[in-house]
């Protein structure tokens, strides 16, 4: 059974840090293009950052760039958002996803972990 | 730039059909798609990949009540039997080298 399990989500303050983990099972993680997704309070779904099999190739939402850090670990079968420079439009509950084998649609989606940003 | 637009809501009656529009920006109608059900408190949950011919390859366990098709610069999705836990947000999704978009979602109540 496929499964995504996020975690790390937690209050932080403007200006800190806050790493995400995301650990895969069920399938073949490392031939598996992965992304970060978030979602704001009352707000409609947006793209972060995707990284692809290997490592090789990450894309970043203008939003989180220069900020944000995507990484993964194929041996551990996990993903990771290392987030920098916090603010409160960060607030969001952050899901990691699993991009179909043709790559581009998101098929499987993890439950989800809350960032808030607030001092 | 790859823009989605999405109506922000529809509604239907319990049992009937109903067809959600999503609408690809300009010069990007061969452009396929993903629709995503979030119900609510819930995560998304993929439901289909469209294709510009209107082909349409849907997610493990998704109803047959559920289909997608295509025209031109649109692509919809059909519920038919409408349901209770049919009311949710849809979102379409779609992808290009380095980005990843989202339509604004569609808020659909089953009357």
């Amino acid at each position: 059974q496929l499964q995504l399990v996020e975690s790390g989500g937690d209050l932080v303050k403007p200006g800190g840090s806050l790493r995400l983990s995301c650990a895969a099972s069920g399938f073949i993680f490392s031939d598996s293009y992965m992304s970060w997704i978030r979602q704001a309070p009352g707000k409609g779904l947006e793209w972060v950052s995707y990284i692809s099999s290997r490592g090789g190739t990450i894309y970043y939402a203008d939003s989180v760039k220069g900020r944000f850090t995507i990484s993964r670990d194929n041996a551990k079968n996990s993903l990771y958002l290392q987030m920098e420079s916090l603010r409160a439009e960060d607030t969001a509950v952050y899901y990691c996803a699993r991009e179909t084998l043709a790559a581009g649609a998101f098929d499987y989606w993890g439950q989800g972990t809350l960032v808030t940003v607030s001092s | 730039q790859l823009v989605l637009t999405q109506s922000p809501s529809a509604s239907a009656s319990l049992g009937a059909s109903v067809k959600l529009t999503c609408t690809l920006s300009s010069g990007h109608s061969s452009y396929a798609i993903a629709w995503h059900q979030q119900q609510p408190e819930k995560g998304p949950r993929y439901l289909m990949k469209v294709n510009s011919d209107g082909s349409h390859i849907k997610g493990d366990e998704i109803p047959d009540r559920f289909s997608g098709t295509s025209s031109g610069a649109e692509r919809y999705l059909t519920i038919s039997s409408l349901q209770s836990e049919d009311e949710a947000d849809y979102y379409c999704q779609t992808w290009g080298t380095g980005i990843r978009v989202f339509g604004g979602g569609t808020k659909l109540t089953v009357l």
